[in-house]
């Protein structure tokens, strides 16, 4: 089974401050995702990649930045926080096509003071 | 965009009883994918299907690409069947999800 790993699990930042969450995976995926889940949205995908160097923009990509910068390590980055980004994020990895499913990280609580 | 509609939002069952969850899309799916948030957040995968249905235990999923559906059945719920259940669609060749919104369901004694 896949590992997908988070960090920090929790996190609490000031408004303005600079956040960078990480996502490392171990199973060799080409692609990874960034996703919030918010009560009543379900989950929604904020950035992917479809390998190292790449980043694509999801459907809410506003106030969010991502580097990958290797294959195994997924980034998001919020340059200037701001308290309407309080969520929990999660990480997943998966490969393209196939029967494969995404794999998720544990999630990461964030909350933006 | 919402591609698509996860009902019903909320669920209670008693123990030992059973129930349906069902996803509509918008648009033509390429497999859908049935997940579990536990008590810690975690997301943990139930099903990922292209076509037709399948079983764990006492899960059932089905999905049906003509008629834009999905559902995942439970039977028999105990009370660790408790927690959020999410739906979402494969709507590309790149393995990009499009998320339910969940349905939180509780099942008690």
């Amino acid at each position: 089974e896949a590992a997908v790993t988070q960090s920090p699990r929790n996190k609490v930042a000031v408004t303005g401050g600079k956040v960078t969450l990480s996502c490392n995976q171990t199973n060799n995926h080409n692609n990874m995702y960034w996703y919030r889940q918010d009560t009543g949205h379900g989950l929604r995908l904020i950035h992917y990649s479809y390998g190292a160097g790449s980043t694509e923009k999801g459907d809410i990509p506003d106030g969010y930045k991502a580097s990958r910068p290797s294959q195994e390590n997924f980034s998001l980055i919020l340059e200037l926080a701001t308290p309407s980004q309080t969520s929990v994020y999660f990480c997943a990895s998966g490969e393209i096509g196939g029967q494969d499913t995404q794999y998720f990280g544990p999630g990461t609580r964030l909350l933006v003071l | 965009g919402d591609q698509v509609e996860q009902s019903p939002s909320a669920l209670s069952l008693h123990e030992g009883t059973g129930s349906a969850l069902r996803c509509n899309f918008t648009t033509t799916m390429r497999a859908v994918q049935w997940f579990r948030k536990n008590s810690r957040g975690s997301l943990i995968n139930l099903f990922y299907l292209a076509s037709g249905t399948k079983e764990n235990g006492r899960l059932k999923s089905a999905f049906d690409s003509k008629e834009r559906y999905s559902t995942l059945h439970i039977r028999d719920a105990q009370l660790e069947d408790s927690g959020t259940y999410f739906c979402a669609a494969d709507m590309s060749n790149y393995n990009v999800l499009y998320f339910g919104s969940g349905t939180k369901l509780t099942v008690e004694p």
